[in-house]
């Protein structure tokens, strides 16, 4: 079984610094998809990033961006230019290409933006 | 709609008694997704349904709990003689399916009390 491990139970930047949020996981399969999901107080769960296993280059959205290691097993998140708006839980989530498509989440990072 | 709407947003309830969570996913999605989310915690999956076809009920943590799709669209989570261990926030998602590559889109959740 897949696991999914987020270290760090809180994590705090002064707004529009850098801040990177870590995550960790385990499998014995090579295709796979990893996500961070933000987590507002709404508790709606919205989609920030996603990454292909199978694809060396990071991807990239905006502000956000990720430094996956596949070797490793490392996936962490880099905020840019960190908004008040940022603020919320962030989820390390993981989807194998095998079977179907439920999602194996980390136990979160709750991110505070100082203004 | 334009997104998963989930009904009620709160819940309180008797131990002892019997809820229904209702999920309407985003129209033509042929995946459907149920979480629990306990307190402090990532979200945890309960069971799959492909069209009306409940492929993966795994993660149901007991014969209380029982999901259904009848048409393949709206979804019901049922449990029965709550428990106050069933006191979490019930997430549900969806998505085109696997074949299309495409990541879940989750609904506001519902939070469910159990006193």
């Amino acid at each position: 079984a897949q696991t999914v491990t987020q270290s760090q139970p809180e994590m705090s930047v002064q707004e529009a610094e850098t801040v990177t949020l870590s995550c960790t996981y385990d499998t014995s399969e090579s295709d796979y998809y990893l996500f961070w999901y933000k987590q507002p107080p709404s508790r709606q769960m919205i989609l920030v990033i996603r990454q292909e296993a199978y694809k060396q280059q990071n991807a990239t959205e905006n502000r956000f961006s990720v430094n996956f290691q596949k070797a490793a097993k490392s996936f962490s998140l880099k905020i840019s230019d960190s908004q008040l708006g940022d603020a919320a839980m962030y989820f390390c989530a993981y989807e194998s290409n095998f079977g179907n498509e439920k999602l194996t989440f980390g136990t979160g990072t709750r991110l505070t933006i100082i203004p | 709609g334009a997104g998963v709407s989930q009904s009620p947003r709160y819940k309180v309830a008797k131990r002892g008694q019997d809820v229904a969570l209702r999920c309407d996913p985003i129209s033509g999605h042929v995946s459907l997704f149920w979480y629990q989310q306990a307190l402090g915690q990532g979200p945890e999956f309960l069971t799959y349904f492909q069209n009306e076809a409940q492929l993966d009920k795994s993660g149901l943590p007991s014969d209380r709990f029982f999901a259904e799709r009848p048409e393949g669209s709206v979804s019901t989570l049922k449990i029965q003689r709550t428990q106050q261990e069933d006191s979490a926030v019930y997430l549900c998602a969806s998505s085109w399916g696997q074949l299309l590559n495409q990541p879940q889109h989750f609904g506001d959740g519902t939070r469910l009390s159990i006193l």
